[in-house]
This record gives structure tokens, C-alpha cells and sequence, in this order.
């Protein structure tokens, strides 16, 4: 069974641009977390999707948004740009959600100038 | 105050000596812990979990141990080899928040000398 694939591995964009992230999950989980990862702050929390509805969100700006479709694969929008936006942004699939492991994809590397 | 960088507490351990990594937990009400193994340039990858009806769990050259009464976790690795080298993080979920969500700990950098 293939792992938690996401794309683009590596991006590079400038302040005030706009970006967007996919995930597309295991399959056969229909749970999808976004986490950012930073050496600052470690792993935050994001936001979690389930039957395209977001569950949960963390204490992030509304500039960082999410969806997730029907078969289950999830994009992240991260609009006007900031250089701390710089981070490596993971996702993470669980069928259900409900007190179980998550299994991370390898990440997409955002870099911003 | 200032953000600073984070500082990853570092282990380092002789190749076939056990390893232990040690994490502080900060919920009570915490019902289910991971840890999770990270390589440079990869994603968190799962080791072992955990529930909190439990006190010990074993896997493949792996143990996680949880004392709920210190909020404490820890992972035990045996005959640590080369491999093993990675950032460790534990997480925690809170039920009584959202069941979908983990607090990660900040991570212990384990190096495995030759």
C-alpha cells in the first residue's frame, strides 16, 4: 500500500505571493492533518480534515487554509506570504482520526524570499 | 519574549548499547501517545504507541514505557545500531480537546557512535 504522498516536494516564493500544498493520503484514510514544521517552533498543529469538513484547527492565521475532497486528498493554501512562513509543511493520514496513528508523507519544503 | 530556536536535547549512544529517550508530557487528560523517528529530509515515521490503560508496551527492539502519575514516556531502543540516528518525538492526544489532534514534544537528537 502506497505511504502519504505529498506535492511539491521543494517550492521557492516570494512575500506577498500565494502557495498551495497537496496531500494525497493512504489509502482507504479518510482522516488528513497538516502540520508546520519549523526549527523555532518545532511541529504545530494545523488543521485536520474528515469527509471534507474541517474538524479542528490550530492557532494559525486565516491565511493558512485547507480543503479536502471527496476521495479524500487535501490541499493547503497559504496566501500574502511571510518569510516566517519558511518551514517544512507535513501531512499526516489516519483512517478515522479517532485515537489512532497518524502516518506522515515526507513533506513539501516552502521557502520564501 | 524572544523566540528562540528550539534545543534539541542530544543523546549519544555506542552502536549496541541500549538507548533511552526520555519525554514530559504536559496533559493529564492525554489518553494516547506516539513516538515518532525522523531522518534528516523525511517525514516523522512511526515507531510504537500507546494507550494510557496501559503502562508498558513492547515492539521490535523497541519499549515504551508511560508513567501517567509523572507524566512521563519514554522509548527504549536495544542494540542501537547506526540506523537508529534520527530526531525522536513523542506526542501526545487530548481527547477532551480534539481527538485529532497531537502535541508533539520538541524532539531528543540520538546520535549512534561507531
Amino acid at each position: 500500500k502506497a505511504g502519504v504522498t505529498q506535492t511539491p516536494r521543494y517550492l521557492i516564493k516570494t512575500r506577498g505571493q500565494q502557495v498551495t500544498l497537496s496531500c494525497s493520503p493512504i489509502s482507504g484514510h479518510r482522516s488528513v492533518s497538516w502540520y508546520q514544521q519549523t526549527p523555532g517552533q518545532g511541529l504545530q498543529f494545523l488543521f485536520e480534515y474528515f469527509s471534507e469538513t474541517q474538524r479542528n484547527k490550530g492557532n494559525f492565521p486565516g491565511r493558512f487554509s485547507g480543503r479536502q475532497f471527496s476521495n479524500s486528498r487535501s490541499e493547503m493554501n497559504v496566501s500574502t506570504l511571510e518569510l516566517g512562513d519558511s518551514a517544512l509543511y507535513l501531512c499526516a493520514s489516519s483512517l478515522s482520526g479517532e485515537q489512532e496513528t497518524q502516518y506522515f508523507g515526507p513533506g513539501t519544503r516552502l521557502l520564501v524570499l | 519574549g524572544e523566540s528562540v530556536g528550539l534545543h534539541l536535547p542530544t543523546l549519544s549512544v555506542q552502536e549496541g548499547d541500549n538507548s533511552i529517550i526520555n519525554c514530559a508530557y504536559s496533559n493529564s487528560a492525554s489518553d494516547y501517545f506516539i513516538w515518532y523517528k525522523q531522518e534528516s529530509g523525511k517525514g516523522p515515521q512511526f515507531i510504537i504507541d500507546i494507550r494510557s490503560n496501559m503502562d508498558k508496551r513492547q515492539g521490535q527492539r523497541v519499549t515504551v514505557l508511560l508513567n501517567k502519575t509523572v507524566k512521563h514516556l519514554s522509548l527504549q531502543i536495544a542494540a542501537t545500531q547506526p540506523g537508529d540516528s534520527a530526531v525522536y518525538f513523542c506526542a501526545e492526544n487530548d481527547p477532551s480537546g480534539s481527538a485529532r489532534q497531537l502535541t508533539f514534544g520538541s524532539g531528543t537528537q540520538l546520535t549512534v557512535l561507531p
